[in-house]
């Protein structure tokens, strides 16, 4: 089955514990992108990936480390997680930036920094 | 701000209704999504709308859009308690900072049996 894998999907840990949240892909999809979801903000854009070894920053890549050493993998790093990053988070990937089917979404990690 | 802003915020009809939503955004596009997503659940892509194209069609599903006004709508029609959920538009295209994919803080859609 066609699918973008996301884990965990819930994780509680303490600030400025280092952790990683890993999403992998199954369909040779050229882009990846993680995005975080909070009440009222919609999702917002934090790190994508247009091919491997090629990543770029979004609208709020504060906080956050990326990479793309393989194409189905793109795992996302919080080297210290603050409160402010407990939220919901979600890879995606597409054939080509979402330019001919849209994304294809993870089902989420809860994220909770205490 | 946010690019893509969806109107209204939330929507409760009767089933069998149907249900408009609208999604203004604010830079050039290449293309303007639609997004459902099921109660903090991963989102399901929908239906996709080129800059050159005016309207498209998915089952019940009709999506418009005005590039000269920089908006667009989704129709469901005769909507099912099934389609409760909250919907989000999301635009592809390259500005300043680079690719950027930007999304609406969404519709909530309550579809009452």
């Amino acid at each position: 089955e066609a699918q973008v894998t996301q884990n965990p999907r819930y994780l509680i840990t303490v600030t400025g514990k280092k952790l990683t949240v890993t999403c992998s892909q199954n369909m040779n999809h050229e882009y990846m992108s993680w995005y975080r979801q909070d009440p009222g903000l919609g999702l917002r854009q934090i790190y994508y990936s247009m091919n491997v070894e090629v990543t770029d920053k979004g609208d709020v890549p504060e906080g956050y480390k990326v990479s793309r050493k393989e194409k189905r993998n793109f795992p996302l790093i919080l080297e210290s997680p603050s409160p402010n990053q407990t939220s919901l988070y979600f890879c995606a990937s597409s054939l080509l930036g979402g330019a001919l089917y849209g994304y294809t979404f993870g089902s989420g990690t809860r994220l909770t920094v205490v | 701000s946010q690019q893509g802003e969806e109107d209204p915020q939330a929507l409760s009809i009767q089933e069998g209704e149907n249900a408009t939503m609208n999604c203004s955004y604010k830079t050039s596009i290449n293309n303007l999504q639609w997004y459902r997503q099921n109660s903090g659940r991963g989102l399901v892509h929908l239906i996709l709308i080129r800059s050159n194209e005016r309207e498209k069609h998915s089952g019940r599903l009709r999506v418009t859009l005005d590039t000269s006004k920089k908006s667009s709508s989704l129709l469901i029609t005769a909507s099912r308690a099934a389609d409760t959920a909250s919907y989000f538009c999301a635009t592809d295209g390259w500005g300043t900072g680079g690719f950027k994919t930007i999304f609406g803080a969404g519709t909530r859609l309550f579809v009452k049996a």
